[in-house]
């Protein structure tokens, strides 16, 4: 199974600031690496996908880049809507495996 | 807009079983491969199941293979998971995803909430 790793586990960050979260997969998956925002009691929401195509009505100062085994998740300005946990998925192979998560949290 | 609304969650004890159901509308059901993904408290997603349009194909994450059962019926515009022998590290909010493209989960259902205990 191709497992994902993502750090950090968690990040402080102020309003306006520029965050970017890293996910590595054991194995190569080429770009099929998708990003996930999650609020409590919420749902997960699809972000990203493909590694860097942006879901329809996210905004644009969410984006993602890589390809392979190394993939990132950068928020440009964060908002306070932002403050949210962050999971990757891979989605080359089953089991569709997501990391343990990103908590951002206002500092 | 799409919906996805979960229902059949509660609480079972170990070895006993379960059937979620998940009722979908505002696109059209039968073109899209459906999913379950799982959260169990405090932690991550954890991808479950997932299956084909016309029920032709199915998969399953080793951890609940051979007891949990996938299945739609594109009539009725619904996605089932029937899970049996259950276990307490089965204890989770199920939720219903569509799937598109490579595995990507556009959409989910609110979730429901299966508590295995004694």
């Amino acid at each position: 199974d191709i497992q994902m790793t993502q750090s950090p586990s968690s990040l402080s960050a102020s309003v306006g600031d520029r965050v970017t979260i890293t996910c590595r997969a054991t194995q190569g998956i080429d770009i099929y690496l998708n990003w996930y925002q999650q609020k409590p009691g919420k749902a997960p929401k699809l972000l990203i996908y493909a590694a860097s195509t942006l879901q329809s009505g996210v905004p644009s100062r969410f984006s993602g880049s890589g390809s392979g085994t190394e993939f990132t998740l950068t928020i440009s300005g964060l908002q306070p809507e932002d403050f949210a946990t962050y999971y990757c998925q891979q989605s080359d192979t089953a089991p569709y495996n997501f990391g343990r998560g990103t908590k951002l949290e206002i500092k | 807009q799409v919906q996805l609304v979960e229902s059949g969650g509660g609480l079972v004890k170990p070895g006993g079983s379960l059937r979620l159901s998940c009722a979908a509308s505002g696109f059209m059901f039968s073109d899209y491969y459906m999913s379950w993904i799982r959260q169990a408290p405090g932690k991550g997603p954890e991808w479950v199941s997932y299956i084909t349009t016309n029920s032709a194909y199915t998969n399953y994450a080793d951890s609940v293979k051979g007891r949990f059962t996938i299945s739609r019926d594109n009539a009725k515009n619904s996605l089932y998971l029937q899970m049996n022998s259950l276990r307490v590290e089965d204890t989770a909010v199920y939720y219903c995803a569509r799937r598109v493209g490579a595995a990507n989960a556009d959409y989910w259902g609110q979730g429901t909430l299966v508590t295995v205990s004694s």
